[in-house]
């Protein structure tokens, strides 16, 4: 079974709104990585936190993790009609390589 | 870099044939992983290798499915005999090993008739 869910499943917002997706998981992590993609592409990273780690910002993006609640947000700010895609949220086990990825969130950004 | 290649992009095949995906990491990388996607189910791992050795097959769905990585620079996942429920789009990604961050093919729509 996947170790992430986001939530919400969809969303839509205006050009210029911020957007923000949620990730549960099940398990004690290494770390948390937040990927998108396109329609018809493959994922691409985006940012990356460590379990020690409580924010992180990379340009229009900030991403949260508590892991007293396994749960980690991604923010994007100033949203752009290129932003729309598909976010995933992505965790390793403690101790293991094996990259486990969430259920996805639909971002669509209306211009 | 080229970053990872995956061939074919898209595949069509009829229910009983064999089907064998393709997948070139990026140079230097030392681990390589399988993804599947489909609406019903995400993105499942199905296998992941690191310096060319399975390291965890538990997500290959059944026998049906196979994947090998002879050498750092290529390895296949093969479904024989593939039925329509394989239909799907497969993902390779590698990594360098203390990176954590995937990089992700462009995938291979499978089709299977």
């Amino acid at each position: 079974s996947q170790q992430g869910e986001e939530d919400p499943q969809a969303l839509s917002i205006q050009e210029g709104e911020n957007a923000t997706m949620n990730c549960s998981y099940k398990t004690s992590i290494n770390n948390l990585q937040w990927y998108r993609q396109n329609s018809g592409r493959g994922l691409v990273h985006l940012i990356l936190i460590r379990s020690n780690e409580r924010e992180k910002h990379s340009g229009r993006l900030r991403v949260t993790l508590d892991t007293s609640k396994k749960s980690s947000s991604l923010l994007i700010t100033a949203s752009r009609a290129a932003d729309t895609a598909s976010y995933f949220c992505a965790t390793d086990a403690a101790g293991t390589y094996k990259y486990i990825f969430g259920t996805g969130t639909r971002l669509k950004v209306l211009a | 870099d080229a970053g990872v290649i995956q061939s074919p992009r898209h595949e069509v095949t009829e229910m009983g044939q064999e089907v064998t995906l393709r997948c070139k990491p990026i140079s230097g990388h030392n681990s390589l992983f399988w993804y599947r996607q489909t609406m019903m189910r995400g993105l499942e791992l199905l296998i992941y290798f690191n310096n060319n050795v399975p390291i965890d097959d538990s997500g290959m769905p059944e026998d049906r499915f196979s994947a090998k990585m002879p050498n750092a620079s290529f390895s296949t996942l093969k479904i024989q005999p593939s039925e329509p429920r394989d239909s799907a789009v497969y993902f390779c990604a590698s990594s360098l090993a203390g990176t954590e961050k995937l990089f992700f093919g462009s995938g291979t729509q499978l089709s299977v008739l």
